[in-house]
């Protein structure tokens, strides 16, 4: 089993509709989740950290977590053509600073 | 305030050849660390340096290896390329390390030195 899994798409949505990315990780004892994009020929950008078990909004953007059943989403309302880019997941497990990253999920929002 | 800076932003080099990437993380950011993406993939971690000490190393050959100055940037040093080692190579900075707290340990890549091995 991956430290981090992200199914690599890509992920098809209309414009105005809800993206929902997902990642799973191995560690249960993890302590910090990001989110980043990263379009192509880009370096990723940081869009969303989550610490605790919730929803964690921030403007089109919520993050996910669920540390029983190891999982953290991205939820992207409203989406853009713009966000047409690569999600990655980034986990940093138990007693560790440094994030694993998931492969990247390949986000497609269509006019 | 200026993000953090990478230099070269691309480099081609041939085998066996040696290279130095340069980082210079944002103001304030005592922490840095190095990645490797290659396409298709996230960033792979190569090395952390928290107050010029080397806090982390990832799973990489003797062949590279890296250092921080006193001002807090730093070099990623690749010796003996291979055609393996073409890829983007990121650097990240952070506040801290070992201090938990939204903030502390979030880390903003530079946009990094792409690498060609011929």
């Amino acid at each position: 089993q991956k430290e981090v899994e992200q199914n690599s798409g890509p992920l098809s949505v209309p414009e105005g509709a809800i993206a929902s990315l997902n990642c799973t990780y191995s560690d249960r004892v993890s302590q910090s989740f990001f989110w980043y994009r990263q379009y192509s020929g880009k370096s990723p950008e940081l869009i969303m950290s989550i610490y605790s078990n919730g929803d964690k909004e921030d403007g089109r953007f919520t993050a996910q977590l669920n540390k029983a059943s190891q999982y953290v989403s991205l939820l992207i309302r409203d989406s853009q053509p713009s966000d047409s880019a690569t999600y990655l997941c980034a986990v940093n497990k138990g007693g560790s600073y440094i994030p694993t990253f998931g492969r990247g999920t390949s986000l497609i929002v269509h006019p | 305030d200026a993000g953090v800076t990478q230099s070269p932003t691309h480099l081609i080099k041939t085998r066996g050849q040696h290279v130095t990437l340069r980082c210079s993380p944002i103001s304030g950011h005592k922490s840095v660390s190095w990645y490797q993406q290659v396409l298709g993939q996230g960033p792979q971690f190569i090395f952390q340096y928290y107050e010029k000490e080397e806090r982390g190393r990832g799973n990489f050959p003797d062949r590279f290896s890296a250092r921080q100055f006193p001002n807090y940037s730093s070099e990623l040093n690749v010796n003996a390329l291979l055609l393996g080692d073409s890829a983007l190579y990121l650097c990240a900075s952070s506040l801290a390390v070992g201090q938990r707290g939204p903030g502390y340990n979030e880390q903003f890549f530079g946009p990094g030195t792409r690498l060609t091995v011929l």
